[in-house]
């Protein structure tokens, strides 16, 4: 098993272009998650979704949008960019509630 | 809704020296995660603790969830270069029994072991 990947792993975007951060993962999870690491401030949660079809905002949603049509894939899109999204952003995925997530390894974003 | 306090927020050692980092949480924690993280890279799960008094071990790591489930401990034994990193703790967010298909994390704590 591959696991939860991202793609890229880095990017340097202009301020007002738009992006989509690719998140996939191969464990059948029906949990998928998007955080924002910024330095010294742990993760924030972005988005997230319970299964395909579902999505719900997190604490940060502002700037962002998702979609789950399939199990395996939870994009992460950004429409206008600004540089409060430079950050590192991760994926997760868990397959219950009750047990622990799945992080992939980041993407690197810097607006600029 | 959870909040969790980490403590200290970096911590410098000497290879083979033991050290501890606390997690302590504004509710009752009902499953508490330790992960790992090196710089550039993603979050590597280490341990979940669920029960109060319960105390977990990997290698020269040991976490332990206190009798009162509010404070979460790491360990580690014989400090090496290895464990450096960043290590984060998680708690299920809605402070209930049955897990939460959210987490809430903790700011981290920055490990450096010099050799």
């Amino acid at each position: 098993n591959a696991g939860v990947t991202q793609t890229p792993k880095f990017r340097i975007l202009k301020i007002g272009q738009s992006m989509t951060l690719q998140c996939a993962q191969d464990m059948n999870h029906n949990y998928m998650y998007w955080y924002r690491q910024d330095p010294g401030m742990g993760l924030k949660l972005i988005y997230y979704s319970v299964g395909a079809g579902i999505t719900d905002k997190g604490e940060v949603p502002n700037g962002y949008n998702v979609s789950r049509s399939t199990t395996e894939d939870f994009p992460l899109r950004l429409e206008l960019a600004a540089p409060s999204q430079t950050s590192v952003y991760f994926c997760a995925s868990k397959p219950t509630p009750s047990l622990e997530q799945y992080f992939g390894p980041g993407t690197r974003l810097t607006v600029t | 809704s959870q909040e969790l306090e980490q403590s200290p927020q970096s911590l410098i050692v000497q290879e083979g020296k033991n050290l501890t980092i606390n997690c302590t949480s504004s509710k009752t924690l009902y499953g508490l995660y330790w992960y790992k993280q090196k710089y550039g890279e993603g979050l590597i799960f280490l341990m979940m603790l669920q029960k109060g008094g319960e105390e977990k071990s990997h290698e020269k790591i040991t976490a332990k969830l206190d009798e009162k489930k509010q404070q979460s401990s790491l360990h580690i034994t014989a400090s090496q270069p290895s464990h450096a990193g960043i290590y984060l703790c998680g708690a299920d967010k809605s402070g209930t029994q049955g897990g939460s298909e959210k987490l809430v994390f903790g700011k981290g704590t920055k490990l450096t072991v010099n050799p």
